[in-house]
C-alpha cells in the first residue's frame, strides 16, 4: 500500500528565506513521487517528479526535491522564497504501476510568504 | 480553451438529488482522471479513463457514483441520491501518454444541503 505524510499543514517563511516542505511516503513498489502546487483560484500544477535515475530533481520556479530511499523522504526546497510562492503544495506517490496519474496525495502544506 | 475545463464551477443541491459534473480535457489527451478533494485534505483518486473505457474505477466510493466518457473526450461524473458527505471539490485532470504530468482543471465545488 502507498501513503504520503506531509509534515506541517501551514508553513510561514520570510521573503528571501529557505523554503523546506517535508514529505515522507510509504510504497510497496518502487516509488514514483511528485510535487504539485495549487495557486489561488487555479488548478493543481506539476512542480517536479521523480521516477528513476538521479535522486535530485529540479522543477519549475527554482524548486528542487531529493529522493532519499533510506529515509523514505522526498522533501521540497527552494533557496529563496518569493511572494509568488504563496500557495498550497501537495506531495504525491503513484498508486500501483499501471497508470502515471493514479496518485495518493498528502494532505497538503499551505505556504505563506511574509515580506 | 487550452486547459482542462470543468462545469459547473459551483453546484448547490439538496440531499437526495441527482448531480452531473462535466469535464472537458485538453485536446488530444487520452487519459482522464477524476479526483475528489474534501476540506483540509489532498485530492483522492476516484476513476480514470484511457480513451472511452474506464480503466480503473476502484476509487469510486459506492454505486451512487458513476462516470462516462462516451467519445473519448468529454467526461461526466454522475452522482445519484446525493448525501451531505458528498460535499467536496471534484477535480478533473487529463494527461497525454506516459509523461507523468497531470493537467488539472479548477474543479467543481459541490455542496449538498
Amino acid at each position: 500500500a502507498q501513503s504520503v505524510t506531509q509534515l506541517g499543514s501551514h508553513v510561514s517563511v520570510s521573503e528571501g528565506a529557505l523554503v523546506l516542505l517535508r514529505c515522507n511516503y510509504s510504497s510497496s513498489v518502487p516509488p514514483y513521487l511528485f510535487w504539485y502546487v495549487q495557486y489561488p483560484n487555479q488548478g493543481l500544477q506539476l512542480l517536479l517528479k521523480y521516477t528513476t535515475g538521479a535522486t535530485l530533481v529540479k522543477g519549475i520556479n527554482g524548486f528542487e526535491a531529493e529522493f532519499k530511499k533510506s529515509e523514505t523522504s522526498f522533501h521540497l526546497t527552494k533557496p529563496s522564497a518569493h511572494m509568488s510562492d504563496a500557495a498550497e503544495y501537495f506531495c504525491a506517490v503513484r498508486l500501483g504501476t499501471d497508470s502515471w496519474g493514479k496518485l495518493q496525495f498528502g494532505a497538503g502544506t499551505q505556504v505563506v510568504v511574509t515580506p | 480553451g487550452a486547459g482542462v475545463s470543468q462545469t459547473p464551477s459551483n453546484k448547490v443541491t439538496e440531499k437526495g438529488k441527482y448531480v452531473e459534473l462535466r469535464c472537458d480535457p485538453i485536446s488530444g489527451h487520452t487519459a482522464l482522471y477524476w479526483y475528489r478533494q474534501s476540506l483540509g485534505q489532498g485530492p483522492e483518486f476516484l476513476i480514470y479513463f484511457q480513451g472511452t473505457g474506464a480503466a480503473d474505477d476502484s476509487g469510486l466510493p459506492n454505486d451512487r457514483f458513476f462516470a462516462v466518457r462516451p467519445e473519448g473526450s468529454v467526461s461526466t461524473l454522475k452522482i445519484q441520491r446525493t448525501e451531505r458527505g458528498d460535499s467536496a471539490v471534484y477535480l478533473c485532470a487529463s494527461s497525454f501518454g506516459g509523461t507523468g504530468e497531470l493537467f488539472f482543471g479548477e474543479g467543481s465545488r459541490l455542496t449538498v444541503l
